[in-house]
């Protein structure tokens, strides 16, 4: 089954520390993957997108995600971590069970991340 | 460059009124166009998408219907709504390449009393 696992509920950290959000996928063929963030009482903003190459994938806000074909991960990181940066993060993996038009998305169940100044 | 348009941004509504919510594209031709809904700021349920005009596919039974009546435009609608179709409902719109993001509208706040 193909599936999407954000294994933490909620991620804390000071502000100036890196974070890490997790992402692990289950999908066959090549997995498209991406992060999304999200801001209360907003839609999801589109961060970064790994669908081939170099397995570092940088993206918006100076957010990073390392792709790891070997443990199915896609973790989302950033050097140095900003209050602002709080918000509801989303790792997605396109379904690749149907035509392949769809465009549709697989997305895990989010993780809270908490930057405290 | 290309935009998404949902409103109303929050609604009320009674159990058993109907519904329609609505959401259009800006700045692109056929694209792809999804529903979901978010419960307690979670995980996101799709709930409808659409490849083209008339062409609607539902992933999980429910209350509610879609439509695609125009290009860029799909609307969520329901004849009876239930306290359970509280939640955000978000519209997205992709390409119809496997490699293309999906681009999410602000949403709409729906609370059944």
């Amino acid at each position: 089954a193909q599936s999407v696992a954000q294994p933490e509920d909620q991620v804390n950290v000071a502000e100036g520390n890196p974070l890490t959000v997790k992402c692990t996928y289950s999908v066959s063929g090549n997995p498209y993957l991406f992060w999304y963030v999200q801001y209360p009482n907003r839609g999801l903003q589109f961060l970064l997108k790994y669908i081939t190459g170099d397995n570092l994938v940088k993206g918006s806000y100076g957010f990073e995600a390392e792709f790891n074909k070997s443990q199915t991960s896609f973790h989302l990181k950033k050097p140095s971590a900003l209050v602002s940066d709080s918000a509801l993060y989303f790792c997605a993996v396109r379904d690749t069970r149907r035509s392949s038009n769809t465009g549709k998305l697989i997305f895990g169940q989010g993780t809270t991340l908490q930057v405290k100044p | 460059s290309q935009t998404i348009h949902q409103w109303p941004a929050t609604l009320v509504q009674p159990v058993g009124s109907p519904l329609s919510l609505e959401c259009t594209v800006e700045g692109t031709s056929n694209p792809n166009l999804y529903w979901y809904r978010q419960a307690a700021g979670r995980g996101l349920q799709l709930l409808f998408y659409s490849v083209g005009i008339g062409q609607i596919s539902s992933e999980v039974p429910q209350n509610l219907s879609a439509s695609r009546p125009q290009d860029r435009q799909f609307i969520l609608s329901s004849k009876k709504l239930l306290l359970s179709d509280s939640g955000f409902y978000l519209c997205a719109w992709g390409g119809d390449g496997g490699n293309q993001p999906q681009h999410f509208g602000d949403g709409t706040r729906l609370s059944i009393l």
